[in-house]
């Protein structure tokens, strides 16, 4: 069963650092991209970054593009995607959630599985 | 880039049917799709993948009670014999060279 867990979120001040984590278990985590999606509230889903699943292709939404920064680890006892959020706006402020993608080798394709996601609030 | 279309709102009885829809912009009317339900307070639940010919490939445990359609640049989502737990929101996402995780703005259901 494919299981993915965030954390890392919590209270952050604009213009300041937070790194989100997703543990990942239950796949061949190398064979897939991985992706974080945002929500923020009373909103609809954005697709914000993703990775495929060796690490050699990352993509961003324009509106994050040049702040945050997606990485993964596939090390055997470490199967985790993280993004690193810098210089952080209000308009930043969402639940975020890791999502695995639904086609072998690819970057960002369809999302198959969803974590239950974590949040940010970006406020002084 | 397409953009997708979904009406905001959308209601039904319980345990009637009811019939969503996604449209894809102009140029793009053979890009698959993927439906997504979201419950409230809960993350998003993959429950298909929706090619332009009308295939499809159900996620994991999602009932014969949902099913998809295409007809051009539309794609349906039916859910028939409506239940409770099936308020929720629904998004349709689309993928492909060049395309960045490009969702619908989603539709509300409510099941009277």
């Amino acid at each position: 069963e494919v299981q993915l867990l965030e954390s890392g979120g919590g209270l952050v001040q604009p213009g300041g650092s937070l790194r989100l984590s997703c543990a990942a278990s239950g796949f061949t985590f190398t064979r897939f991209g991985m992706s974080w999606v945002r929500q923020a509230p009373g909103k609809g889903l954005e697709w914000v970054s993703g990775i495929s699943g060796t690490s050699d292709k990352t993509q961003y939404a324009d509106s994050v593009k040049g702040r945050f920064t997606i990485s993964r680890d596939n090390s055997k006892n470490t199967l985790s995607v993280y993004l690193q959020m810098n210089s952080v706006r209000a308009e930043d402020t969402a639940v975020y959630f890791c999502a695995k993608d639904g086609i072998v080798g690819a970057t960002v394709g369809y999302f198959e599985n969803w974590g239950q996601g974590t949040l940010v609030t970006v406020s002084s | 880039q397409p953009v997708l279309t979904q009406s905001p709102s959308a209601s039904a009885a319980l345990g009637a049917s009811v019939k969503l829809t996604c449209t894809l912009s102009s140029g793009h009317s053979s890009y698959a799709i993927a439906w997504h339900q979201q419950q409230p307070e809960k993350g998003p639940r993959f429950l298909m993948k929706l090619n332009s010919d009308g295939s499809l490939y159900k996620g994991d445990g999602i009932p014969d009670r949902f099913s998809g359609s295409s007809s051009g640049a539309e794609r349906y989502l039916t859910i028939s014999r409506l239940q409770s737990e099936d308020e929720a929101d629904y998004y349709c996402q689309t993928w492909g060279v060049g395309v960045r995780g490009v969702f619908g703005g989603g539709t509300k259901l409510t099941v009277l």
